[in-house]
């Protein structure tokens, strides 16, 4: 069936430096699109969302980008810090009809910031 | 802050045995959603609840899960007879309005079934 998932399970990137985590759609009827962050133990954290009206979006440190062409999104983190260590998922739905149904969670990225 | 609280934040049963999972999802939110997390895996949603009804549900929300929302506060998450492999984190999440916005999650509940 349709899924969304994550090209990497393990990104290992140096404090301070930038990173980015990619995630791949197959739903063309997707058009709302959210990156979580979940920590050891914790449940998942909002970081930011993005419409499909929309290609760019910026947070305080993250951009998402969404190409609807490809059917591909991706979660920068700029000048990353020991903090951000965590595994980050992306998720999507379609928000056709109101918009109740659950997300669809991709299978996550291991962000691992080196000191 | 508001945010989505649940309890207990462990629990352990042992097999065939009957769980309800409790959640207070943020007050002025119109949304409920139960989701699980098997050890390692994605989250899987597995129900979402609006107007004291069920709006829409996974292939995971068999006969053997119910939801209610009791009181108009709690939300909770009844397994009728558990199995092994319903071992897994239960995360419960609301939402404030329509058309989008995000989900806030609960730290979660640990199920551990013996």
């Amino acid at each position: 069936g349709e899924s969304v998932g994550l090209h990497l399970p393990t990104l290992s990137v140096q404090e301070g430096d930038n990173s980015i985590i990619n995630c791949a759609y197959s739903n063309s009827a997707s058009d709302y699109f959210i990156w979580y962050k979940q920590e050891s133990g914790k449940g998942p954290q909002f970081i930011i969302d993005i419409r499909s009206n929309m290609d760019k979006r910026q947070g305080q440190r993250v951009t998402v980008l969404l190409n609807k062409t490809v059917k591909h999104l991706s979660l920068q983190i700029a000048a990353t810090q020991p903090g951000d260590s965590a595994v980050y998922f992306c998720a999507e739905k379609s928000l056709e009809g109101g918009g109740a149904d659950g997300l669809t969670f991709g299978k996550g990225t291991h962000l691992i910031i080196q000191p | 802050e508001p945010e989505v609280t649940q309890t207990p934040s462990h629990q352990v049963t042992q097999m065939g045995q009957e769980v309800i999972l409790r959640c207070v999802p943020i007050s002025n939110h119109l949304y409920f959603y139960w989701y699980r997390q098997i050890l390692g895996q994605k989250v899987e949603f597995l129900v979402s609840f609006y107007n004291n009804e069920i709006s829409e549900k996974s292939e995971i929300f068999d006969d053997q899960f119910s939801v209610e929302r009791p009181d108009g506060s709690n939300f909770t998450l009844k397994i009728r007879s558990t199995k092994l492999e319903d071992s897994a984190m239960y995360f419960c999440a609301s939402r404030p309005r329509r058309g989008g916005g995000e989900q806030y999650f609960g730290p979660g509940t640990r199920l551990t079934v013996t």
